[in-house]
């Protein structure tokens, strides 16, 4: 059984297109996030939900729109996409907040978005 | 500000040997160090947290030790096989937030 699941895997699309990711967790857990991974490999978080409450809004663009319907989901909604935004998105679930004894974080498989 | 870096970026070593991968960060005053695996094509694997109060914390054939007041932290991976090929990130938690901070990773390769 998957743990934490993001569809799509692939996402090519056009600039100035508005796409969406989304993200569910099997575990449980009470807090989730997004992170982008760019193309030195380095991981950035830009957003955390903990029990469907947004926690941490890091700087990103306004186009960016993070909705938890739930507690086990947590979408991604990408408007007017720029080519700047082309990298892994990886959704990831803990079972308490960042910096508790309960903050190991479990992974999703990433999206890798190209923009075209 | 606080910085990771893990050097070698790349390392390639034959089966069987023990190995060490190296993270170094610029702020002492950090909550606690984790040590991530990261497979082509899928996401990354939590393999050990070590609290700041801690200097080591051991899973199977990986050890991972804390050196606070030097700013370094060491993965120890012993009789290394080829499945152990993977991505390794290091990642500090700074007292202050609730942020990850991450080095770029040493991607590991072991050759049968």
């Amino acid at each position: 059984d998957t743990a934490v699941s993001q569809t799509p895997k692939y996402l090519v699309t056009q600039m100035g297109n508005d796409k969406s990711i989304k993200c569910e967790q099997n575990l449980g857990h009470d807090t989730m996030y997004w992170y982008k991974q760019d193309s030195k490999k380095f991981l950035k978080i830009m957003f955390s939900y903990n029990n469907k409450e947004l926690i941490i809004n890091e700087t990103v663009p306004n186009r960016f729109s993070p909705k938890s319907p739930d507690k086990a989901h947590l979408n991604l909604h990408i408007n007017s996409l720029e080519l700047g935004d082309s990298a892994v998105y990886f959704c990831a679930s803990s079972p308490g907040l960042a910096g508790s004894h309960q903050e190991t974080q479990y992974f999703g498989p990433g999206t890798r978005l190209l923009v075209l | 500000k606080q910085e990771v870096t893990q050097i070698p970026a790349a390392l390639s070593v034959p089966e069987g040997e023990n190995l060490v991968l190296n993270c170094s960060f610029t702020d002492s005053a950090i909550y606690n160090l984790q040590w991530f695996r990261q497979d082509p094509g899928k996401g990354l694997t939590s393999l050990l947290l070590i609290q700041s109060s801690q200097r080591e914390q051991t899973s199977g054939r990986l050890n991972a030790s804390l050196d606070k007041s030097s700013g370094r932290s060491t993965l120890y991976i012993a009789a290394s096989q080829p499945g152990d090929s993977a991505t390794y990130l290091c990642a500090v938690r700074p007292d202050s937030n609730y942020q990850l901070i991450w080095g770029a990773g040493t991607k590991l390769i072991i050759k049968p």
